[in-house]
């Protein structure tokens, strides 16, 4: 079946300027994650949902960033005046259950690249 | 919270086998996943460990040590393909991952 799709692959956005990023999960899947992730870094947690519950968004950098998921499937990610440390990799993942083992594997979608100007 | 130490960078002769580390200090843990990550691509699932011992994927193998805060990859045959990253990150049960800055593998002919 048809893996976390996201869009758009690429955005540069002059800075200031808000952008939206679309996240499609794995069909069936409740729970969802937004990593953001820096040239030579490992993807750094954000947000998560379990289904359209915003259970934690401890990691959001700051109120600029903002993120839902109204329907419990697709979720969008909302950076407002956007600012040039925002540039980087975004990345969702969705994985089956919540809970403990490998049912929490997230599997990601290829992420948005993201470069504000 | 989650500290979680990696090399950065090895090169490999193609049918070599290669071992990648991984330590990590945690406030909690709930399983040690492995991810490959090729440049601008997804990061794609490898393996899952949360008991001690070796978990054998075919030409890939987990290793976990829970007292020792240590786990390692093993690319064993390796393959021009395999030049990527490979992630750690693990888990303490409230969902999120934590990972580590990634290992670069360089395959070479």
């Amino acid at each position: 079946g048809a893996g976390v799709s996201q869009s758009p692959r690429y955005k540069v956005a002059k800075r200031g300027q808000d952008v939206a990023l679309r996240c499609d999960p794995i069909s069936g899947h409740v729970s969802l994650f937004w990593y953001q992730q820096a040239l030579g870094q490992g993807p750094e947690f954000l947000t998560y949902f379990q289904n359209e519950a915003q259970l934690d968004k401890s990691g959001l950098p700051s109120d600029r960033f903002f993120a839902e998921r109204p329907e419990g499937s697709v979720s969008t990610l909302k950076i407002q005046r956007t600012q040039q440390e925002d540039s980087a990799v975004y990345l969702c993942a969705s994985s089956l259950v919540p809970g403990q083992g490998a049912t929490e594997t997230q599997y990601f979608g290829p992420g948005t690249r993201l470069l504000v100007l | 919270g989650q500290n979680i130490d990696q090399p950065t960078e090895m090169t490999a002769t193609e049918g070599a086998i290669v071992q990648i580390n991984c330590t990590y200090q945690t406030s909690g843990f709930n399983g040690l996943f492995w991810y490959q990550q090729h440049a601008g691509e997804a990061p794609t699932f490898l393996s899952y460990n949360v008991l001690d011992g070796l978990e054998e994927k075919g030409r890939f193998s987990s290793f976990l040590s829970r007292s020792k805060g240590y786990s390692y990859l093993l690319l064993k045959e390796l393959q021009m393909k395999d030049s990527a990253s490979y992630l750690c990150a693990t888990t303490s049960g409230n969902n999120r991952l934590a990972f580590g800055k990634g290992n670069q593998v360089v395959v070479i002919p």
